[in-house]
């Protein structure tokens, strides 16, 4: 079945550090990408997105993500995350044929300990 | 602006009985998702809305779930009767167009617990 991946549940870092989440897709064609964010106690809310052009794309916070088409990916990072960066973080895939029908991967819980 | 309104934030009920949620979207969005998130899961899609018609619905567990959006605004999602495997959080969305690239905002969901 088609999916969007997400490895590494958990994720526990020290501020300063640098983070990475995995986020891989399994859908052919042209697909929107987007990184959601939910932090202790609130909604869901978009961190970033890629529609086309340049596969950079710079969100809210210091995050980035890159699109590589030939891996199906769209990992995010941030140089160096602080402790308000503790959410759940979630990638969503609007595959091509899926009429706008988000499809999101299992999140991933990042801590980050001062 | 206020965002993505739902209602109630924690239901408990018993296992068989009804359940009812609210959604109010954001004004001027004619897109509205419903989503049940289970622990541990990312959120998964239960019907989508375009104005007052559903043009997506089938991921509904239709013998027991159902749905409506009267006039196009608001939403309600109703379980009847409910099972245990029903615990999850339910979260309904809105976005200004129904096509690919466009946003969809969230409200806070509504954790229900079946027991």
């Amino acid at each position: 079945a088609q999916s969007v991946s997400q490895h590494n549940h958990h994720v526990i870092l020290s501020e300063a550090a640098s983070l990475e989440l995995g986020c891989n897709y399994s859908y052919g064609g042209t697909v929107n990408l987007f990184w959601y964010v939910q932090y202790p106690g609130q909604h869901l809310q978009l961190l970033l997105k890629y529609f086309s052009g340049d596969p950079l794309v710079k969100g809210i916070k210091g995050f980035e993500a890159e699109f590589i088409k030939s891996k199906f990916s769209f990992n995010l990072r941030k140089p160096s995350v602080q402790w308000s960066d503790t959410a759940e973080y979630f990638c969503a895939v609007n595959p091509p044929y899926g009429n706008n029908r988000l499809a999101f991967g299992k999140g991933n819980q990042v801590v980050v300990i001062p | 602006e206020a965002g993505v309104v739902q209602s109630p934030r924690y239901k408990i009920i018993e296992k068989k009985q009804p359940v009812a949620f609210w959604c109010n979207p954001i004004s001027g969005h004619n897109t509205l998702y419903w989503y049940r998130q289970n622990l541990g899961q990312g959120p998964e899609l239960l019907i989508r809305y375009e104005n007052e018609e559903a043009v997506d619905d089938s991921q509904l567990p239709k013998d027991r779930f159902s749905a409506e959006r009267l006039k196009g605004v608001d939403s309600t999602l109703k379980i009847q009767p409910a099972e245990l495997g029903d615990s999850a959080v339910y979260l309904c969305a809105s976005s200004l167009e129904s096509v690919g690239n466009t946003e969809a905002f969230f409200g806070q969901g509504t954790r229900l617990t079946v027991v």
